[in-house]
């Protein structure tokens, strides 16, 4: 089983530049969810979606955009990448999103210069 | 807001010691779940152990067990017969209906031959 696939797993990226990050789940999982990890910070909740055609943001959404446009798969846009976006970015899902454990993806080092 | 707090930031133990990391969390929900997560160096996110808020029986996994304490917001792991691969960072995590998957801060964990 993948389980839940990130893609790509590291990238630099210019100031300014775009990127999306793509998370894809096989487990026919309801919830997905996209955290941030910064040294001493734990992991942010950036968006997360309950459901096909559904988003909504977290603790830290300002400079992201997401779309789940299918059930199995859940996008992370960066339009306008800053240095302050320089972390590890972990995708997500879950059953359920109060009582089963979250899946979670092997992450995705973005670097922004 | 709901919050996790790790007070450890670092932690070590001999090998085949117990050690116990500590989690606190602020929440009004009565109906909740909590869980530890390991992610070891290849940054992978592992479930250790999951409790339940209603259940007062402590979960335990193999050498891993935890102290729920609901009235005092405490939900500490213990890890027993310390091994050389629990070496890692550890997540404490919440979540409810109304919040999803919120994460302390994390406690690095080494185990020392």
């Amino acid at each position: 089983n993948a389980g839940v696939t990130q893609t790509p797993k590291f990238r630099v990226l210019k100031t300014g530049q775009s990127m999306t990050l793509l998370c894809a789940q096989d487990m026919n999982h309801e919830y997905m969810y996209w955290y941030r990890q910064d040294p001493g910070m734990g992991l942010r909740l950036i968006h997360y979606s309950v459901g096909e055609g559904t988003t909504a943001k977290g603790e830290v959404p300002d400079g992201y955009n997401v779309s789940r446009l299918k059930k199995q798969n859940f996008l992370l846009g960066l339009e306008s990448a800053a240095p302050s976006q320089t972390s590890v970015y972990f995708c997500a899902s879950s059953y359920s999103g109060s009582d089963t454990e979250a899946f979670f993806g092997q992450g995705t080092r973005l670097t922004v210069v | 807001a709901q919050t996790v707090t790790q007070s450890q930031p670092e932690m070590s133990v001999q090998e085949a010691e117990t050690v116990t990391l500590s989690c606190t969390y602020d929440t009004s929900e009565n109906n909740y779940y909590l869980f530890w997560y390991k992610q070891p160096p290849s940054r992978q996110m592992i479930l250790v152990i999951r409790q339940e808020a209603y259940k007062q029986q402590n979960a335990t996994e193999n050498r891993f067990s935890v102290n729920f304490q609901k009235a005092a917001k405490s939900f500490s792991l213990k890890i027993s017969d310390s091994q050389l691969g629990d070496t890692a960072m550890y997540f404490c995590a919440f979540t409810s209906g109304t919040y999803k998957y919120i994460f302390g801060t994390g406690t690095r964990l080494k185990v020392l031959a």
